[in-house]
């Protein structure tokens, strides 16, 4: 019952560091996701991928990239962290490549820039 | 104006009691809509689509009003189990994508 797997669930890193973060899920899901939320605002969607091999950029992609590994496996990467980016990061994925409104979330990474 | 708006709440309620709370949209073409529930520190889980004839399921109910471009959700003899933060979505007619809202939070209380 895997679902949706996600790590690390916690990081801090200082100003510049780099980082990514892995989700993994075991559905055999067409489409991947990343989304950060922040407190008093809506999950804002970072970078999908609508099926292996591609990858879109989302509302908010400025300071991230991620990478489709296979059909599996979405990792985020933050090249130069900053203090903005601090933040709740989920992963999720669909059935469905567009127009779904049914995801499923990983249990989210808890990252802190200072 | 945001996109998808809500009471952010919290509304603190008796257990047994009856609840409803609204999202509105902005975006008169939207064409789907869902609540999701998350549970503190959690990750959201869907709860329900939203359909023009309005859905229920169990103790909850959904609604749609097209014309004040609202939706709603009903929460019928509250359990202290439903205590989370409900988040509405839509989806966008644009690029496909779901747009959140940054949801409503609900404390029912013994």
């Amino acid at each position: 019952n895997a679902g949706v797997t996600q790590t690390p669930k916690f990081q801090v890193l200082k100003t510049g560091q780099s980082m990514t973060l892995q989700c993994a899920q075991d559905m055999n899901h067409n489409s991947m996701y990343w989304y950060r939320q922040d407190p008093g605002m809506g999950l804002r969607l970072i970078y999908y991928s609508a099926s292996e091999g591609t990858t879109d950029k989302g509302e908010v992609p400025n300071g991230y990239n991620v990478s489709r590994l296979n059909k599996r496996e979405f990792s985020l990467r933050l090249e130069s962290a900053a203090p903005s980016q601090t933040s709740v990061y989920f992963c999720a994925s669909s059935e469905r490549s567009v127009g779904t409104g049914e995801l499923f979330f990983g249990e989210g990474s808890r990252l802190t820039v200072l | 104006r945001k996109e998808v708006e809500q009471d952010p709440g919290p509304f603190n309620v008796p257990e047994g009691a009856t609840v409803a709370f609204n999202c509105t949209y902005s975006n008169s073409a939207s064409q789907s809509f869902f609540w999701y529930r998350q549970d503190c520190r959690k990750e959201p889980k869907l709860l329900m689509s939203v359909y023009s004839s309005g859905n229920e399921d169990g103790r909850f109910t959904a609604q749609l009003n097209r014309a004040s471009q609202y939706i709603s959700l009903l929460i019928r003899d509250s359990k202290l189990s439903d205590s989370a933060t409900y988040l509405c979505v839509v989806l966008s007619n644009s690029n496909y994508q779901l747009i959140w809202g940054a949801g409503t939070k609900l404390i029912i209380k013994p």
